[in-house]
């Protein structure tokens, strides 16, 4: 039972566009989201996170937006570099204090490509 | 400051042989998990440990698989016989504690075949 979706397996973007990924939930428990991105042969590293009483987390480059009454989320990434390119991760994490502290929910990743 | 180290990076097993991989967690961190990646998914957490106690192990599959970790530092997870269906990239993460918005650092992950 896949909790987060990314139903995108893959998006292209020109350098210096705009880069937008999307990730939907269906737990209503969720209540803090984070982004990972992950280059071949590597470990996912954490990029950008947001918890639900914001809608919005900005750094740099890095914006991720919460729709929770949507249960949607999306990382905006202006303007799109090259070195960008890489497996996006959309994780989730439960408030649920029933349920054990620290377990993240993946979706299955977003492959961005940016081109020049 | 040294990330998340494991060993091996590869390894390739024929089904029903036994494996071990290794984890030493970034220093002083309290809280160390181990992942499985299939192929075309996301991780999915097996174990969770904080210190040397285990605090969630409700999606490790006991019959095969077993994870220590000894002292409260480095982990190993091992595969007892292993099956194809075994084949994954397994992540060891580690966070400073198990405290509600703490950052997960993920280490290079070991790939694993079983032929």
């Amino acid at each position: 039972d896949q909790q987060v979706k990314q139903n995108s397996p893959s998006l292209s973007v020109q350098e210096g566009r705009i880069s937008i990924l999307n990730c939907d939930y269906t737990n209503s428990m969720f209540d803090y989201f984070l982004w990972y991105k992950k280059y071949p042969a590597e470990g996912p590293t954490f990029l950008i996170s947001i918890s639900s009483i914001k809608d919005k987390n900005e750094d740099g480059r890095f914006t991720v937006f919460l729709n929770k009454s949507a249960k949607h989320l999306s990382l905006h990434i202006v303007p799109s570099q090259p070195g960008d390119s890489a497996v996006y991760f959309c994780a989730a994490r439960s408030a649920d204090r029933g349920s054990t502290l620290g377990r993240l929910y993946f979706g299955r990743g977003t492959q961005l490509t940016v081109w020049p | 400051e040294a990330g998340v180290a494991q060993s091996p990076r590869y390894k390739i097993i024929e089904k029903r042989q036994s494996v071990a991989f290794w984890c030493n967690p970034i220093s002083g961190h309290a809280t160390l998990y181990w992942y499985q990646q299939i192929l075309g998914q996301g991780p999915k957490l097996l174990i969770q440990f904080q210190n040397n106690g285990v605090v969630d192990d409700s999606q490790l599959p006991k019959d095969r698989f077993s994870a220590e970790r000894l002292k409260g530092v480095d982990s190993t997870l091992k595969i007892q016989p292993a099956k194809l269906e075994d084949s994954a990239v397994y992540l060891c993460a580690s966070s400073p504690g198990a405290r509600f918005q703490e950052t997960q650092y993920f280490g290079p992950g070991t790939r694993l075949l079983v032929l």
